[in-house]
């Protein structure tokens, strides 16, 4: 089955650090560019981070950037994204999403069901 | 970079017309033909339903179609049924490597 499963969400203070996973399975995950999306809770949607097929290019919205960090494992089938200097409005839903073209153009045509991150102290 | 706006909500019968609007700039919608839209109800993940701006992906029905003009690209969605009711995200290339959402729009079947 083509899918994409998320895990690491968590509840964490302000200021702390959390790693999100996403596993693929079901495509070959390598020739895809990847991203995180983000919801805070009741809110839209908000672009965090893409990566390339192959870590060439990666790029960050400016709400994460120098926080955040997105890689991959194209061995393991999996996309990270670390995050560091949680804030509260960092709150959401963080879904992984599979981009169609070498560009991060909002062209999401596999979503996983997302990983929940709370900060709250 | 600023989000898209849509309209917060929009309303409609079973079986009339309704069309979502999703404005941007010159910058993004008004450059670039990548702009696609996005059907997520409660407690779901998105799910995609157009993409560069008029294109339906395999699966998706054909009661949904997207247009664009200037900087505003749009959403038709014909024949409304009750499982259309939930939340509409157009999103877009914004240029200069980002990615746009809109605010997204609650769309009630009356």
């Amino acid at each position: 089955e083509v899918q994409l499963v998320e895990s690491g969400g968590n509840s964490v203070q302000p200021g702390g650090s959390l790693r999100l996973s996403c596993v693929a399975s079901g495509f070959t995950f390598s020739s895809h560019s990847m991203n995180w999306v983000r919801q805070a809770p009741g809110k839209g949607l908000e672009w965090v981070a893409y990566i390339r097929s192959e870590s060439s290019y990666i790029y960050y919205a400016d709400s994460v950037r120098g926080r955040f960090t997105i890689s991959r494992d194209n061995d393991k089938n999996t996309l990270y994204l670390q995050m560091n200097g949680l804030r509260d409005e960092d709150t959401a839903m963080y879904y992984c999403a599979r981009d169609t073209y070498g560009e991060p153009t909002g062209y999401y045509d596999l979503w996983g069901r997302g990983t929940l991150v709370t900060v709250s102290s | 970079q600023s989000a898209l706006t849509q309209p917060a909500s929009v309303s409609g019968s079973p079986g009339q017309s309704i069309t979502i609007s999703c404005t941007g700039t010159s910058s993004d919608i008004g450059t670039y033909n990548l702009v696609s839209w996005y059907q997520q109800h409660p407690g779901k993940a998105p799910k995609l339903l157009i993409f560069e701006v008029n294109k339906r992906p395999s699966g998706v029905s054909n009661r949904f179609s997207g247009s664009k003009s200037g900087n505003t690209a749009s959403l038709r969605i014909s024949g409304l049924q009750a499982e259309d009711e939930g939340d509409y995200y157009c999103a877009s290339y914004g240029g200069t490597s980002v990615v746009l959402f809109g605010g997204g729009t609650t769309l009630t079947v009356l």
